[in-house]
């Protein structure tokens, strides 16, 4: 299995450019995650579906941030305009639904790294 | 809320054992992760407590009290390779899917 494959790995851009963050779940997952890291703030969750459906977004900043996840094997996550407090790693991960003993452990991708100037 | 504490920096040498403490307080409880994260990687899957007692995977250990919202990571014979961040993430409730992380702790093994 290829894992959660993120796009692009870095990123470089000016203040009130719009940024698109890519994301491939891991074939099978129903949940997808999307969680931002930060040296001052760790890692927090942006938010979450199931079934290509949002369950919690809370964690989105404000509304310069967007998500979407048009079919199971893919979602996008976009800010605009960008600001240089977005700086961060943005991390995809997903996970199966559980079942039995089954943990729910999350898969993250590599991360895409964010720089706003 | 939750809150999930654990200290930022911790150093120990080549062969010996480390223990990481976590402490949280969740508004429920369903379970708490250990990863492990390399610098500029992604966080990778350790170890998972739902009961209270210890998880044995090889030189890796973690143990679980609920009643006192407190985990631990144990590290056993350590090895240059586990100098990496140790984040410890709790499931707050049934039914939400998502994990809440601690700020982790950096781990520096030196020779």
């Amino acid at each position: 299995d290829a894992g959660v494959i993120q796009s692009p790995r870095h990123e470089v851009t000016e203040m009130g450019q719009e940024v698109t963050l890519r994301c491939k779940p891991i074939s099978g997952h129903d949940y997808l995650f999307w969680y931002r890291q930060t040296m001052m703030r760790g890692l927090e969750l942006l938010i979450y579906f199931n079934n290509n459906v949002p369950i919690d977004d809370s964690g989105m900043p404000e509304d310069r941030f967007s998500a979407k996840m048009p079919n199971a094997s893919f979602s996008t996550l976009k800010i605009q305009p960008s600001e240089p407090r977005d700086s961060a790693v943005y991390f995809c991960a997903s996970r199966e639904n559980s079942s039995g003993t089954y943990t729910g452990e999350l898969f993250f991708g590599e991360g895409s790294r964010l720089t706003v100037l | 809320g939750q809150n999930i504490d654990q200290p930022t920096e911790m150093t120990a040498t080549e062969g010996a054992i480390v223990q990481i403490n976590c402490t949280y307080q969740t508004s429920g409880f369903n379970g708490l992760f250990w990863y492990q994260q390399h610098a500029g990687e992604a966080p990778t899957f350790l170890s998972y407590n739902v009961l209270d007692g210890l998880e044995e995977k090889g030189r890796f250990s973690s143990f679980l009290s609920r009643s006192k919202g407190y985990s631990y990571l144990l590290l056993k014979e350590l090895q240059m390779k586990d100098s990496a961040s140790y984040l410890c993430a709790v499931r707050p409730y049934t039914g939400r899917r998502a994990l809440t992380f601690g700020s982790g702790t950096r781990l520096q093994v030196q020779p």
